[in-house]
Parts: structure tokens; sequence; C-alpha cells
């Protein structure tokens, strides 16, 4: 049972445009919504994170909107360079007993963006 | 120097043998984490500790086994290696109780079960 579901699987934009990444999830505990950035042959590493009182974070020319009520969050990545091509997991923790703290990940986005 | 190191980085065995990965961290956190990526399934927690006498299981801990050696180290085992264990294992490390906590993964093992 996939708690935090991620479209596309893979997306293609010109260098230049802009690419979007939506992830949905159904579990109310969650509490912290990160995106983690991998590129071949590397581990994931966290790009940007946002908690659900807000409802955007930018850095750079990466943004997170995030729609508490609709319970649904995406990545939006401006001017997308060729060296954004990379995969992308959305993710979701949820405090679980004794505060152990788990992330649920996303299926990943394979973004290639051409030059 | 890579903060948290997995050895080997690639691995071919043969079903029913037993092997084990290993993970080490110099970043001095107390939190490790061991998950496996599958192409259209993303990361899956197979097991965590959040210190030496910790040991969870994840999503996915049937078949594994894990031992927490030491803050710095955490290994994971297959006991019977299996076709459908064939991927891509990554160890990661989070500091403790740091509110917005960030996990730092390791390079991954790639793994072929025959």
């Amino acid at each position: 049972q996939q708690q935090v579901k991620q479209s596309p699987q893979s997306l293609i934009v010109q260098k230049g445009g802009i690419s979007i990444i939506n992830c949905a999830y159904e579990n109310t505990a969650f509490d912290y919504f990160p995106w983690y950035q991998q590129f071949p042959g590397k581990g994931p590493a966290l790009l940007i994170a946002i908690r659900p009182d807000v409802s955007e974070k930018k850095e750079g020319r990466f943004t997170i909107s995030f729609n508490k009520s609709a319970k649904q969050f995406s990545l939006h990545i401006m001017d997308s360079q060729p060296g954004d091509s990379a995969t992308y997991f959305c993710a979701a923790r949820r405090i679980s007993s004794g505060s152990a703290r788990q992330l649920t990940f996303g299926s990943g986005t394979q973004l290639t963006v051409l030059p | 120097d890579a903060d948290v190191t997995q050895t080997p980085r690639n691995r071919i065995t043969k079903t029913g043998k037993r092997i084990m990965l290993e993970c080490s961290q110099t970043k001095g956190h107390d939190r490790m984490y061991w998950y496996r990526q599958d192409p259209g399934l993303g990361l899956r927690l197979i097991y965590y500790s959040f210190d030496v006498k910790d040991i969870n299981k994840g999503e996915i801990s049937d078949g594994y086994s894990v031992s927490r050696q030491a803050q710095a180290k955490f290994s994971l085992s297959l006991e019977s290696a299996i076709p459908n264990q064939t991927a891509l294992y990554f160890c990661a490390t989070s500091d403790r109780d740091r509110g917005l906590e960030t996990q730092y993964f390791g390079p991954g093992t790639r793994l072929l079960v025959l």
C-alpha cells in the first residue's frame, strides 16, 4: 500500500522550462514533507522540505507548494537546466509510537532536461 | 571523504547464499536506516536503529536482518538470498531529534541475486 503517490513517473522538459512533480498522501499524521534529489550512481540527497503549516517554500529555482486540505504537495523547478536531470523523490514523515520518525517515499520521478 | 560509506558497492550472489552489506558513518549520528530501491517503487524502509540497543523493523523486513555493531556501523544481512532481493540498497543516517531532520544517504550497494 503506497502511502505517498507520486506522478509523473518520468518527465522531459526543455532547458528553461518549468518542471512540476506532484505528490499526494492520505495519512494525516504526516508532519514533514521533504524532497530528495538523486543523481545516477549516487544516494538521494535532501533538496528542499516543508512543514504543513505553510503553503509554499522557495529556495532558489526550487519551490514546494503545499495544499493541506487536498493532501497534495508539488515540486516546481523554474528555469530547468540540464544539470537538474535526476530522479526526484517526495517523502512524508510520520511520528509513530515512541517518537520514532520514519520517512515514506514516493515512487520517484525521472526528470530529463533537454539542452 | 564520504560521510556515509557502504561496502561492497556491487555484489553478485547466488540464490540461497548468505550475504552482508555494511554501512559506516563518520557523521556522529545516532540514527541509521537501511532502504531498498526498486524501479517504480521508490525507497522502502527495511530496518532502522535509533541507537546501538534499538533495532526496529521497517516496511519490508522479511528475509533481512541487521546488526548495529557500534554507533557508526550498521550491517544488513540477507540470510538466504533470493532473486527478488535484487535491488539497490541504501544506508542512511540522521541526527537525533533535530526537528526537520535530514537523512544522509550512502552511495548505495547494487545487489544481483542469480
